[in-house]
């Protein structure tokens, strides 16, 4: 069973730029997570989409969204690039995404921005 | 607002020596604790996931105790291994149903284990 896959692996981007990060999630879970990790920061959550919608958000800017095809694909999408925006984004699967669920993380996006 | 914090941030120890990682949360009503590790520019892989009812978790080598009321955890690693490079990281999901799954994680421990 394939686990879930982000791309890409890498990016490198420039201030003002935007930039679209997609992850597959693991065949039948339906629910899709994002987290942003920095060093300074650490892991923090982004929002979580469940068949095509968005049912939690954290609190980060407008800047950043995403959503969800009807494959449970999931795409987020970062406009006007700051230079804080540099970080592994990574994205989660879980069947449901109800409480308590076990979430399984994908290799990340480390996004550069210059 | 929940907060999770893990000290040390940082920990070096020789191989074959017991690992004892610390996780400390302010808000005890949880719904679980799941202890994590992570390699250098990779995703996190899930270790134990204890139960608000549990007091630990054991998956051979490794232990979690989960002592709700004093909002702690520890995750012990028996006879480390240079393999158990990493970092380990802590998270609780909270009680809010309509949360769903969201996890606050604490910082992190990055852990080495000397040959």
């Amino acid at each position: 069973k394939a686990g879930v896959t982000q791309t890409p692996r890498y990016l490198i981007k420039t201030r003002g730029q935007q930039v679209t990060l997609s992850c597959s999630p693991i065949s039948g879970h339906r629910s899709v997570s994002w987290y942003q990790q920095t060093p300074g920061q650490g892991l923090q959550f982004l929002f979580e989409y469940f068949s095509e919608t968005q049912r939690n958000k954290g609190n980060f800017p407008g800047r950043f969204s995403g959503r969800q095809f009807s494959n449970s694909r999931s795409e987020m999408n970062v406009s006007t690039l700051e230079l804080g925006d540099s970080a592994l984004y990574l994205c989660a699967s879980s069947l449901e995404g109800s409480r308590g669920e076990k979430l399984f993380f994908g290799s990340g996006t480390q996004l550069s921005v210059l | 607002k929940q907060e999770v914090t893990q000290i040390p941030a940082a920990l070096s120890v020789p191989e074959g020596e017991n690992l004892v990682l610390n996780c400390s949360f302010t808000d005890s009503a949880i719904y679980n604790l799941q202890w994590f590790r992570q390699d250098p520019g990779k995703g996190l892989t899930s270790l134990l996931l204890i139960q608000s009812s549990q007091r630990e978790q054991t998956s051979g080598r490794l232990n979690a105790s989960l002592d709700k009321s004093s909002g702690r955890s520890t995750l012990y690693i028996a006879a480390s291994q240079p393999g158990d490079s990493a970092t380990y990281l802590c998270a609780v999901t909270g009680m809010i149903k309509a949360a769903g799954n969201k996890l606050t994680f604490g910082g992190g421990t990055r852990v080495l284990v000397k040959p």
